[in-house]
């Protein structure tokens, strides 16, 4: 049972245009988003997390945005560089209370290419 | 400030033997979990260690078994190697109360390859 999908195993981006990652989830228990990014031989880096209390988190040129009634996540990267291909990872966790870190459930990925 | 780190990088085994990974958490933190990561698959949970004792397991076997160090360090150990334990082994290492985020910080991970 797939609770966090990601549905675009590819995506293809013009250098300085958005890129736009979707994901989705069935586990209405999630209240911690999360996404990784993961270069060939890397483990995956930290980019950008969101809780379930809000719709939107932005950190630079990364925005993640939250819908809950859909449980559709998506992160835009704006704008777009060559450096920022890579496998992204969109990952999700429910509260066990008490400032527990909790075991994330990620997706499968979606491998971003920025052409320049 | 040094990151999660993990050794061995490369790692080849015969079915049948057993292996141990070795992951250090990140200046700060106390909390070690582990993630097999298959060929285009995303990381799966096995399991999370929190002063020294195992606090959540994933779908794993009893093959997998783990073990935390007073110095918050953690090893990995798999028994009976099967073929299907081939993967990309991370650890990840986080700060229980460290806030809204908790966020896990990844290590490099070992490639373990079972022949």
């Amino acid at each position: 049972d797939q609770q966090v999908k990601q549905n675009s195993p590819s995506l293809s981006v013009q250098e300085g245009r958005i890129s736009i990652l979707n994901c989705d989830y069935t586990n209405s228990m999630f209240d911690y988003f999360l996404w990784y990014k993961k270069y060939p031989a890397e483990g995956p880096t930290f980019l950008i997390s969101i809780s379930s209390i809000k719709d939107k988190n932005e950190d630079g040129r990364f925005t993640v945005f939250l819908n809950k009634s859909a449980k559709h996540l998506s992160l835009h990267i704006v704008p777009s560089q060559p450096g920022d291909s890579a496998v992204y990872f969109c990952a999700a966790s429910a509260a066990l209370g008490g400032g527990a870190t909790n075991k994330l459930i990620f997706g499968t990925g979606t491998l971003l290419a920025v052409q320049p | 400030d040094a990151g999660v780190t993990q050794s061995p990088t490369h790692l080849i085994k015969t079915r049948g033997q057993q292996v141990t990974l070795r992951c250090s958490p990140k200046s700060g933190h106390d909390t070690v979990s582990w993630y097999q990561q298959a060929l285009g698959q995303g990381p799966q949970f096995i399991f999370q260690y929190y002063e020294e004792e195992e606090r959540q397991r994933g779908n794993f076997p009893d093959r997998f078994s783990g073990h935390q160090f007073p110095n918050y360090s953690s090893e990995l150990n798999v028994n009976a190697l099967l073929l299907g334990d081939s993967a990309l082994y991370l650890c990840a290492s986080s700060l229980i109360g460290g806030g809204v985020t908790d966020t896990q910080y990844f290590g490099p991970g070992t490639r373990l390859t079972v022949l």
